[in-house]
């Protein structure tokens, strides 16, 4: 899988949007773009993911750029919840990379 | 629809004794994956798995540990004569098909004393 890269934690006050990057400049025709949560304690949430078009869910919305070399994971309106860390992974859509690679992700702190 | 669940949810383990954690998939998925995370590390893939066969064991250690998922019953990952550094959180996932997306589960965290 290609690498991606994301800041190693953010700040968001509650009931702001949060708006999480992602650069994957090395990203292949082929990669979705995925993104995982993991709250404290638990094991990884999917959250959302897209190919080339913006995508949107009741949990978040996935804004892709034009060239796809980075994408924005978009929070609405952040909870003391959201509290979490963020994974950006790029999975290729031909099934053939199986497993999803981790990186470290970016861990986001909610302020009340 | 339940999702991936997993158990024991915690399990503690003397060294040198054995540890079973078990995985059962959604409803309707065939393809399991074990992850580890060491305390303060990251998500490591371990193996793939779908009934009856392993994939891809690519991150399991060479010793010690091994997986199965019978054609019946859940998903079990075997760790023979624990050691501390085997303590850690494994988390189990699953697909429907190769290619979907991955669900995972709550975790088994083992503490080997």
């Amino acid at each position: 899988d290609a690498k991606t890269t994301q800041p190693n934690s953010m700040e968001s006050n509650e009931e702001e949007p949060v708006h999480l990057p992602c650069n994957h400049s090395t990203i292949s025709g082929t990669d979705y773009i995925h993104w995982y949560r993991q709250l404290p304690s638990q094991g990884p949430e999917y959250v959302i993911h897209g190919l080339t078009s913006n995508v949107n869910n009741r949990m978040a919305s996935l804004a892709i750029a034009e060239d796809r070399k980075s994408s924005t994971l978009i929070l609405h309106r952040a909870t003391l919840r959201d509290a979490a860390v963020y994974y950006c992974i790029l999975r290729d859509r031909s099934g053939s990379a199986r497993q999803l690679t981790f990186g470290s992700g970016t861990q986001l702190t909610v302020l009340p | 629809n339940a999702g991936v669940m997993q158990n024991p949810r915690h399990l503690v383990r003397r060294r040198g004794q054995e540890a079973r954690l078990r995985c059962s998939p959604m409803k309707g998925h065939s393809h399991v994956y074990w992850y580890r995370q060491l305390p303060e590390e990251g998500l490591k893939f371990m193996v793939y798995l779908q009934k009856e066969n392993i994939i891809d064991e690519s991150g399991m250690p060479k010793e010690r540990f091994s997986a199965e998922f019978p054609k019946e019953g859940p998903s079990i990952l075997r760790i023979q004569q624990v050691v501390r550094g085997d303590s850690a959180a494994y988390f189990c996932a699953s697909s429907p098909a190769i290619g979907n997306t991955i669900y995972f589960g709550e975790g088994s965290w083992l503490t080997v004393v």
